[in-house]
């Protein structure tokens, strides 16, 4: 079966240090990956995907089919980074279903 | 342009009853997905409804059932309620079924069954 997993529900950083949320994927045929932000009282946002290979708001996340991961990545964080941040794959012929990984809290300290 | 509509915000039911929630798309997407969150189960995918028909379903009893209107907005109902069924219920919208376009997610209705 299909499973996203993130295996830190709480990540806590400082400031200008450098971030990596983790994702790991199962699935077996072409997935296409996502990062979706949740910060406070407002709505699930798209962050990234990978099909794009953009960085948004100094993140980026590659696509590593070896180890399937989607980790996503920035250099320095800062406090308006933090968030709740979820991992999500669709996977082929499933429409726009998305399976999540169970979310990471980025909290990042003045 | 305005986002992805869900009505109403928030929601008590008590158990057995049924309860139907709505979602706008944003103008000119055919997609409506629904997903339910919960602090267990976290994020979880209901059904897909694209012009009209449901194209995907999750692993959720038939008690969840939902529907999609010629405009393109969609209904989910719960009936028989049950505790479980508290959560906060997601609808996100999309240009097409598939594809490559991003999904848009509305702030979510929250149910609380007593």
């Amino acid at each position: 079966a299909q499973r996203v997993t993130q295996p830190e529900k709480l990540l806590s950083v400082f400031k200008g240090a450098p971030v990596e949320l983790k994702c790991n994927y199962s699935y077996s045929g072409s997935p296409e990956l996502f990062w979706y932000v949740q910060y406070s009282r407002q709505r699930l946002q798209l962050l990234l995907r990978h099909i794009s290979r953009e960085s948004i708001k100094g993140f980026t996340a590659d696509l590593n089919k070896g180890e399937t991961s989607f980790h996503l990545k920035k250099p320095f964080a800062q406090e308006e980074d933090s968030a709740m941040y979820y991992c999500a794959l669709k996977f082929d012929n499933a429409g726009n279903m998305l399976t999540f990984g169970g979310g990471t809290r980025l909290m990042v300290k003045p | 342009k305005a986002g992805v509509t869900q009505t109403p915000r928030y929601l008590i039911k008590t158990r057995g009853q049924q309860v139907t929630l709505s979602c706008s798309p944003i103008s000119g997407h055919r997609s409506v997905s629904w997903y339910q969150q919960t602090p267990g189960q976290g994020l979880q995918f209901l059904f897909e409804y694209f012009s009209e028909t449901q194209r995907n379903k999750g692993n959720f009893p038939g008690r969840f059932s939902g529907r999609q209107f010629s405009n393109s907005r969609s209904e989910m109902n719960v009936s028989t309620l049950e505790l479980g069924d508290s959560a906060l219920y997601l609808c996100a919208s999309s240009l097409e079924a598939g594809g490559r376009q991003p999904q848009h997610f509305g702030d979510g209705t929250r149910l609380s069954i007593l």
